[in-house]
C-alpha cells in the first residue's frame, strides 16, 4: 500500500501569510495527488486534484505542486476563512489513502 | 443539482450489522467511482472502499472481509454493507463521487455509526 507522510500536523498562522503544507509519498504516484479542505462538523472539499489542477470555484490562492514524490499545497495569502484542516490522498493505486492532516490555526 | 444524501447510520451493538445507504441525484452511480470514507471522533480521514463504473470494488484492509460495497442502479443509489462491528469502526461515514484522475469532488453530509455495548 502506498503511504502518505504530510506534515506539519499543525501550525499556526497570520492572516495574509503564506502557508505550505507537504506530502510525501512512499513510492511513485505520478500526479494521483488531491488536497482537501475540511472545516469542523463539514464534509471535506476538494481544492486541488492531479496534484497542481485547482477544482472548479476554489480561490487562485490555493496550489498545489509536484517534485518526485513530494507534494505541496500552497495558500499564497491566508484568508480568515481558510483556518481550517486540510488533507492530501493519493489515488494512484487503492487503497487511496489519505495523509494525516494538517490543522491550520490562527 | 449534483447531490449525495446518507442515511442508516445508528447505534449498534459490537458483532453486529448495518448498511448504510448514499441515494445520489443530479448525476449517475453506475457512471462514476463511488468511495465510502471515514472519521472517527476527533481523528483524519480513512478511506476504505471504492466501486468503479466497471464494477470493480476495492476495500482497506481494516475493513476486508467485513464490509461490502455495492450499488442499486434502478435506484441510482450506493450502499455500505457492515457485518462484525467493532468498536474501532464508529466514526462519521461519508459517501463521496470522484475518480483516482479527479479526486473526490462530490461529498454527502456524512452519517455517524456508533458501535457500543
Amino acid at each position: 500500500d502506498v503511504q502518505m507522510t504530510q506534515s506539519p500536523s499543525s501550525l499556526s498562522a497570520s492572516v495574509g501569510d503564506r502557508v505550505t503544507i507537504t506530502c510525501r509519498a512512499s513510492q511513485s504516484i505520478n500526479s494521483y495527488l488531491n488536497w482537501y479542505q475540511q472545516k469542523p462538523g463539514k464534509a471535506p472539499k476538494l481544492l486541488i486534484y492531479g496534484a497542481s489542477r485547482l477544482q472548479s470555484g476554489v480561490p487562485s490562492r490555493f496550489s498545489g505542486s509536484a517534485s518526485g514524490t513530494d507534494f505541496t499545497l500552497t495558500i499564497s495569502s491566508l484568508q480568515p476563512e481558510d483556518f481550517s484542516s486540510y488533507y492530501c490522498q493519493q489515488t494512484y493505486s487503492a487503497p487511496w489513502t489519505f495523509g494525516q492532516g494538517t490543522k491550520v490555526e490562527i | 443539482e449534483v447531490q449525495l444524501v446518507e442515511s442508516g447510520g445508528g447505534l449498534i451493538q459490537p458483532g453486529g450489522s448495518l448498511r448504510l445507504s448514499c441515494a445520489a441525484s443530479g448525476f449517475t452511480v453506475s457512471s462514476d467511482y463511488m468511495s465510502w470514507v471515514r472519521q472517527a471522533p476527533g481523528k483524519g480521514l480513512e478511506w476504505v472502499s471504492v466501486i468503479y463504473s466497471d464494477g470493480n470494488k476495492y476495500y482497506a484492509d481494516s475493513v476486508k472481509g467485513r464490509f461490502t460495497i455495492s450499488r442499486d442502479n434502478s435506484k441510482n443509489t450506493l450502499y455500505f454493507q457492515m457485518s462484525s462491528l467493532r468498536a474501532e469502526d464508529t466514526a462519521v461515514y461519508y459517501c463521496a463521487r470522484g475518480a483516482y484522475y479527479s479526486g473526490l469532488d462530490v461529498w454527502g453530509q456524512g452519517t455517524t455509526v456508533s458501535v457500543s455495548s
